[in-house]
């Protein structure tokens, strides 16, 4: 159980285009995910924390209106990354929570990520 | 500032012995410690998970020790196998946020 996808795996994309990833929760519900970034030789760095039905928080230095969230289900978060530049290209992240599922300690489940690459 | 410091950051054994990986963190309030296999280009995967009164805790050949009064922790893997090689990730929880480290390169040779 607890088992969070992301899609796709992996996107290529030109400059200035925009480019969006999905994240699950497959077998139960996420009323909290996260979103990380991940870029080489460095740990996870969390871009944004959004709660189903209400506006992401951000955390300081991501701009909100470069990386949309949506999280308009309990089982569905969408990162979209606008106008893409090659400083975007990282490996994308999500994870998902739900308080009252009954996993221990509050946890998160990590999706296997996304690697995109900006041309 | 809370912090989770991790060492060495990198670590190069051959298969079959033993490695122990080290975590020191600051993070206040502390609700819980966890140890996290990351798989190059995978999401971090559990391994274990501490609350404060938690000295210690196994998962097959993992095993993780927390001090709490010295706030620091340890991940020891026994007989190490060439699919260990990973990036081991020590996280601290703290209220709603989790405090990353930087993770230890484990890379086992044949």
């Amino acid at each position: 159980g607890a088992v969070v996808s992301q899609h796709p795996s992996w996107v290529i994309c030109k400059s200035g285009t925009s480019v969006k990833i999905e994240c699950r929760s497959l077998d139960f519900q996420a009323t909290t995910m996260f979103w990380y970034r991940q870029f080489p030789k460095q740990s996870l760095m969390l871009m944004a924390t959004s709660n189903e039905g209400s506006k992401a928080t951000y955390e300081q230095g991501v701009e909100k209106d470069k990386f949309l969230i949506n999280h308009a289900s309990l089982t569905l978060s969408t990162l979209t990354v606008t106008s893409a530049h090659p400083e975007d290209s990282s490996f994308y992240i999500c994870s998902a929570r739900d308080p009252a599922s009954g996993h221990s300690y509050n946890e998160q489940f990590f999706g296997p990520g996304t690697r995109l690459t900006v041309l | 500032k809370n912090q989770v410091e991790q060492s060495p950051q990198s670590l190069i054994i051959l298969e079959g012995k033993n490695c122990t990986l080290q975590c020191n963190y600051t993070v206040s309030p502390f609700s819980n410690l966890r140890w996290y296999k990351q798989d190059t280009g995978r999401g971090p995967v559990s391994l274990t998970i501490m609350t404060f009164s938690e000295n210690t805790k196994s998962n097959g050949r993992y095993t993780a020790t927390l001090d709490a009064d010295t706030k620091q922790s340890s991940l020891h893997i026994t007989a190490s196998q060439l699919s260990d090689s990973a990036s081991y990730i020590c996280v601290v929880s703290g209220g709603n946020k989790l405090v990353f480290g930087a993770g230890t390169i484990l890379r086992v040779k044949s």
